[in-house]
C-alpha cells in the first residue's frame, strides 16, 4: 500500500482562482516532505521542503502546510496562471540522510483561461 | 551549468532489441539516481551511484536491466531485451546529498517498445 496518498487525483480551476491539494503519508518515522512540480514532458523539480518542526513555507505563490501529529499537508496554489498547469507530486522522506523517498501519485492541475 | 542532461528524449524501439539511456549529471554532484515513471507506479527508484560506484540496485526490475558510472561526469542505463511492459519514462537525477534534498532532475527519457 502506498504509504503517500494525494488528493484529488486531478482538478481544473479558472485562471486566476486558488486551489488546494491534500497529502496524507503514513511514513514513520518522519524526516521531511517536500512538493515537487512536474510540468508535461519535464523532470520533477522541487518546490518546498519541510521539516517535521516547520509548520508552513512558502515560494512564491505556492504555500505547503505540515501537519506532522496528523501526518497531512497541503499545497495552495494562490491566483493561479496557465503555468501552473502541471502534476504535483507530494514526497516524504524518513531519514534526512536516506536516499529512499516514498512519493505520491500525484495531483494532476489543469488551470483554465 | 544546464542541470542534468538526459539523452534521447524519445525512444522507440521493438522488443526485443538494446536501449541505451544516456545521462550527464551536474558538475560536483556525488549522487546520482535513475528513476521509472509510469502512470500505474508513479516514480519508482532503480538504482543509485555514489562517487560513481553503484550503492543500491534493488529496484532494478530484472537482470535485462543493467547501469554503469564510468566516470562523474556520464551515467547509462542499458534494457536488453526490452519488453513492452518497459515502456516508461526514465529520469536521472544527481544530488549534492544522499537524501536527495538537492536533487535536480533531467528532462527524462521516454522509452516506448512496440
Amino acid at each position: 500500500k502506498n504509504q503517500v496518498e494525494q488528493s484529488p487525483q486531478s482538478l481544473i480551476i479558472l485562471e486566476g482562482k486558488n486551489c488546494t491539494l491534500q497529502c496524507n503519508y503514513t511514513v514513520s518515522p518522519f524526516s521531511n516532505l517536500r512538493w515537487y512540480k512536474q510540468d508535461t514532458g519535464r523532470g520533477p523539480v522541487s518546490l518546498t521542503i519541510m521539516t517535521f518542526s516547520e509548520n508552513t513555507k512558502s515560494n512564491g505563490r505556492y504555500t505547503a502546510t505540515l501537519d506532522a501529529d496528523t501526518k497531512q499537508s497541503s499545497l495552495h496554489i494562490t491566483a493561479s496562471q496557465l503555468s501552473d498547469s502541471a502534476s504535483y507530486i507530494c514526497v516524504v522522506s524518513a531519514n534526512s540522510n536516506d536516499y529512499k523517498l516514498s512519493f505520491g501519485a500525484g495531483t494532476t492541475v489543469t488551470v483554465r483561461a | 551549468d544546464a542541470g542534468v542532461i538526459q539523452s534521447p528524449r524519445h525512444e522507440v524501439t521493438e522488443m526485443g532489441q538494446e536501449v541505451t539511456l544516456r545521462c550527464k549529471p551536474i558538475s560536483g554532484h556525488d549522487y546520482l539516481f535513475w528513476y521509472r515513471q509510469t502512470m500505474m507506479r508513479g516514480l519508482e527508484l532503480l538504482i543509485y551511484f555514489n562517487n560513481n560506484v553503484p550503492i543500491d540496485d534493488s529496484g532494478m526490475p530484472e537482470d535485462r536491466f543493467s547501469a554503469k558510472m564510468p566516470n562523474a561526469s556520464f551515467s547509462t542505463l542499458k534494457i536488453q531485451p526490452s519488453e513492452p511492459r518497459d515502456s516508461a519514462v526514465y529520469f536521472c537525477a544527481s544530488s549534492s546529498d544522499r537524501g536527495q534534498t538537492e536533487a535536480f532532475f533531467g528532462q527524462g527519457t521516454r522509452l516506448t517498445v512496440v
